[in-house]
């Protein structure tokens, strides 16, 4: 099955400095890759996501890039602030034999960002 | 559209009780899915369904939990009997058909003594 790898497991960065976070996967069939944003106590959210046909996307202060060949990809968030801090989680998505995308999440990151 | 929804949101129960954790999906989904989240394990996907029909339930820890979706709108997660060890978040999400995008729901927080 898919195994997905995130580093770090903890972030701290002062506002308005850059945050990378990084996953590895390893099926080679996944082809969709999200990334949720849960703040505490709260649902995970999609906040930005890639395809495979696609090497990278921006929205605003995110981006997220994927090299296919290495099964990386990563999560950038410029300019941060206080809002951001949070936990995020990478997933690999494969479309399944029973019809559906079934993602695999990575362990998370607990992003603080120090006003 | 008011999300997918879950109740209860906050559940605290006795070892040995059953507890039944109830979702609905966002109207029009036909795929429905329940997560375990943990410190320990992260985000642990335990059983999904299409169309009402369980398709993968690899996920599921024992034979003390069960889930069941009797109607396009409405799904159990049951385990009889709790333990400690279930302690943890339990999330619904929802998803289409064709559609990668799963849709979460608020979780129910689940603490057995």
């Amino acid at each position: 099955g898919e195994n997905v790898e995130q580093h770090p497991s903890t972030l701290s960065v002062q506002e308005g400095d850059s945050a990378v976070i990084k996953c590895t996967y390893s099926d080679s069939a996944s082809n969709y890759f999200p990334w949720y944003k849960q703040e505490l106590g709260k649902r995970p959210q999609l906040i930005i996501d890639i395809r495979s046909n696609v090497g990278e996307k921006k929205d605003q202060r995110i981006a997220v890039t994927l090299n296919k060949t290495a099964k990386h990809f990563s999560l950038h968030i410029t300019e941060t602030q206080p809002e951001d801090s949070a936990v995020y989680f990478c997933a690999a998505t494969a479309y399944a034999s029973g019809g559906s995308y079934i993602p695999t999440f990575g362990r998370g990151t607990s992003l603080i960002v120090h006003p | 559209d008011a999300g997918v929804i879950q109740s209860p949101r906050h559940e605290v129960t006795e070892m040995g009780q059953e507890v039944t954790l109830r979702c609905k999906p966002i109207s029009g989904h036909d795929y429905l899915f329940w997560y375990r989240q943990t410190m320990m394990r992260g985000l642990e996907l335990l059983i999904y369904f299409n169309n009402n029909v369980p398709i993968d339930d690899s996920g599921m820890p024992e034979d003390r939990f069960s889930a069941k979706m009797p109607n396009a709108s409405f799904s159990t997660l049951k385990i009889q009997p709790s333990e400690p060890r279930d302690s943890a978040v339990y999330f619904c999400a929802s998803s289409t058909q064709g559609e990668e995008t799963q849709y979460f729901g608020p979780g129910t927080r689940l603490l057995v003594l």
